[in-house]
């Protein structure tokens, strides 16, 4: 089936960088994305990567791409209290016809910044 | 710019009561439009999808339904509430063509008493 994976919590002190990995299912998929959700919020579109990029940044967000084990990374820089968040990461859905309308989300990583 | 709204922002319903929950898009035309549900356990699962006026692709058997009565307009609704539709509801839009991304809107927290 179609799962795309993700840790569950990631704690860091303000000022360290924070990493959060995703691992996607689709070797297919053309593009894929990170969204951030404060708490009570919707979701906000962070950043997406076009599939054959291998690295994106974006001021203090770089995401990298690594096709071959499906792995797809974002790292903050100088992480900041406002940070602290659930971050998702999503694949647009691939069948048989190409690309669908749809995402699939990961469940989502919890980011916690320690002053 | 476009916008997306949600109403209401949060709803207290008791069980067996019906639902209405409204979404409309601003700025933009023939969006397709989603309805999700998160549960406290934080994962989103796809409800309801929208390519198009009146055109509803629904994703997982419930005793949810979903109209699309104008173009921008998406509605989700229930007959009887049940205790385990309680969760966090969210509006997503995205252009008919492009790279894929939604965007959604704020989000109604429905809870079933």
């Amino acid at each position: 089936g179609e799962d795309v994976e993700q840790s569950l919590f990631l704690s860091v002190r303000e000022g360290d960088s924070s990493v959060i990995n995703c691992t996607y299912t689709d070797s297919s998929s053309t593009y894929l994305y990170w969204y951030k959700q404060e708490p009570g919020a919707g979701l906000q579109l962070l950043t997406y990567i076009f599939s054959n990029m291998d690295m994106k940044q974006d001021q203090r967000l770089t995401v990298l791409l690594n096709k071959k084990d499906k792995h797809l990374s974002l790292r903050i820089a100088d992480t900041q209290t406002g940070d602290s968040a659930i971050y998702f990461c999503a694949e647009k859905a691939m069948n048989y016809g190409g690309a669908t309308n749809k995402l699939i989300f990961g469940t989502g990583t919890l980011l916690a910044v320690q002053p | 710019s476009q916008t997306i709204h949600q109403w209401p922002a949060t709803l207290v319903q008791p069980v067996g009561s019906p639902l209405s929950l409204e979404c409309t898009v601003e700025g933009t035309s023939n969006p397709n439009l989603y309805w999700y549900r998160q549960a406290a356990g934080r994962g989103l699962q796809l409800l309801f999808y929208s390519v198009g006026i009146g055109q509803i692709s629904s994703e997982v058997p419930q005793n949810l339904s979903a109209s699309r009565p104008q173009d921008r307009q998406f509605i989700l609704s229930s007959k009887k509430l049940l205790l385990s539709d309680s969760g966090f509801y969210l509006c997503a839009w995205r252009p008919g063509l492009g790279r894929g991304e939604q965007f959604f809107g704020p989000g109604t927290r429905l809870t079933v008493l």
